[in-house]
This record gives C-alpha cells, sequence and structure tokens, in this order.
C-alpha cells in the first residue's frame, strides 16, 4: 500500500513564528487532505489539496502531485495551533491513509 | 462545527456488553467510513461505505460490525470486545471516491 511520511515529527515553536510542515507520499494519489486534531480528538479539516496552492488564513498548502509532497505553512503561529497534524492521503476505493503526525507546541 | 454528529462522546463498557457507535450526516455525502486511533497513533480505517453498500472492510475482527441503515447515517455495533479495543472511533463522510473527507468529534472508548 501507499507510503506516507510527515516531518519533522515534533516542533516547538515561539508565539509569532512561521513554520513549514512535509508530506512525502509513495505512489500517485486522487485525494490529499491536511487536517488538525485538537486535544479532545476532533480532526479538523484544513486542506483538501490533491494538487496546487491554497490559502486561508495564517495557513497555506502546496502539494506538488509530480514530484509526491505536500507542504503545510503556519504563518505567525499563535498556541492555539498546537496540536497534531495529519497529512492523508487517498488510495483506492475512498481509503484515506494517514502519516504519523507531526506534533506542534507553540510556546507563549 | 462539525456536521458529522458522532453518539456517544464517551462509552464504558465491559467484555460482556453489547454496545452500538452511531454516527449521522446531513451533507447528503454517499461515502461513510469507521476509523479507529489508538493513543498517540494516527487514524486507521475501519470500514468503508459507498452508496450504503460496504465496499472495503480491512480485516476488522467480528467483534465490530458495522451497519448503514440509510445514506445518512452509519452504526458501528459492538460485542465481546477486549480492553485493548479501547480508543477513540472516528466516523467520517465523503461526497464520493477522491473527494474531501469531512470526520465528526469521536467516540472515546473504554472497555473495561
Amino acid at each position: 500500500g501507499i507510503q506516507v511520511e510527515q516531518s519533522p515529527p515534533d516542533l516547538i515553536l515561539q508565539e509569532g513564528a512561521n513554520s513549514t510542515l512535509r508530506c512525502n507520499f509513495s505512489d500517485s494519489v486522487n485525494n490529499l487532505q491536511w487536517f488538525h486534531q485538537n486535544p479532545w480528538g476532533q480532526l479538523i479539516n484544513l486542506f483538501y489539496i490533491p494538487s496546487g496552492t491554497k490559502q486561508n488564513g495564517r495557513l497555506s498548502a502546496t502539494t506538488v502531485a509530480t514530484e509526491r509532497y505536500s507542504l503545510l505553512y503556519i504563518s505567525s503561529s499563535q498556541t492555539t495551533d498546537s496540536g497534531v497534524y495529519f497529512c492523508a492521503v487517498g488510495e483506492y476505493g475512498n481509503k484515506l491513509v494517514f502519516g504519523a503526525g507531526t506534533i506542534l507546541r507553540v510556546k507563549s | 462545527d462539525t456536521e458529522v454528529t458522532q453518539t456517544p462522546k464517551h462509552l464504558v463498557m465491559g467484555m460482556t456488553n453489547k454496545k452500538s457507535l452511531k454516527c449521522e450526516q446531513h451533507m447528503g455525502h454517499r461515502a461513510m467510513y469507521w476509523y479507529k486511533q489508538k493513543a498517540k497513533k494516527p487514524p486507521e480505517l475501519m470500514f468503508v461505505y459507498s452508496y450504503e453498500k460496504l465496499s472495503i472492510n480491512e480485516s476488522v475482527p467480528s467483534r465490530f460490525s458495522p451497519e448503514c441503515p440509510n445514506s445518512s447515517l452509519l452504526n458501528l455495533h459492538l460485542h465481546a470486545l477486549q480492553p485493548e479495543d479501547s480508543a477513540l472511533y472516528l466516523c467520517a463522510s465523503s461526497q464520493d471516491q477522491g473527494w474531501g473527507v469531512y470526520f465528526g468529534e469521536g467516540s472515546w472508548l473504554t472497555v473495561v
């Protein structure tokens, strides 16, 4: 099956700093999403981005499908950005495969 | 606010109990999913229903039994679970294959 690798595994930022999270995947995909999991367990959709670039406020994402990677940019980080960020890619038949995640801690 | 609603949010059950987790979506999506997430791990797919038919079963033990009564509802029936089945169970839906997947808030299950 498809392999999804995220880096870095852990990240500590000072409030106001910028960061880039990376997701590499091993095969062509029909879906790529970025999620933020909050401390209560909810997976919040950040981006549906199988290719191209999107922006939403302080967050933006870029997927280069031909090179099998995606990047999530967080600018001017806030303590509420803390949590786990998952990249997930679509395999056959609606199957969404998750990477191991990046644990982000933003300190005030 | 999530448009995928899961109940109950927390469930504690004994190993001989029978219980059910419920999921509902009103987005007109045709695919619905159950995922299981253990602590400090990513979610793992259990089942996919597409147009109310089971399309993927990721070799899940028979003590977990999914049911899709209609296109808006998805249940997960639980029977004779083990303590290692304690986890966060996430329901999700999508318009169809290859579209964005939306998750509910999850049901925290503890088996004692």
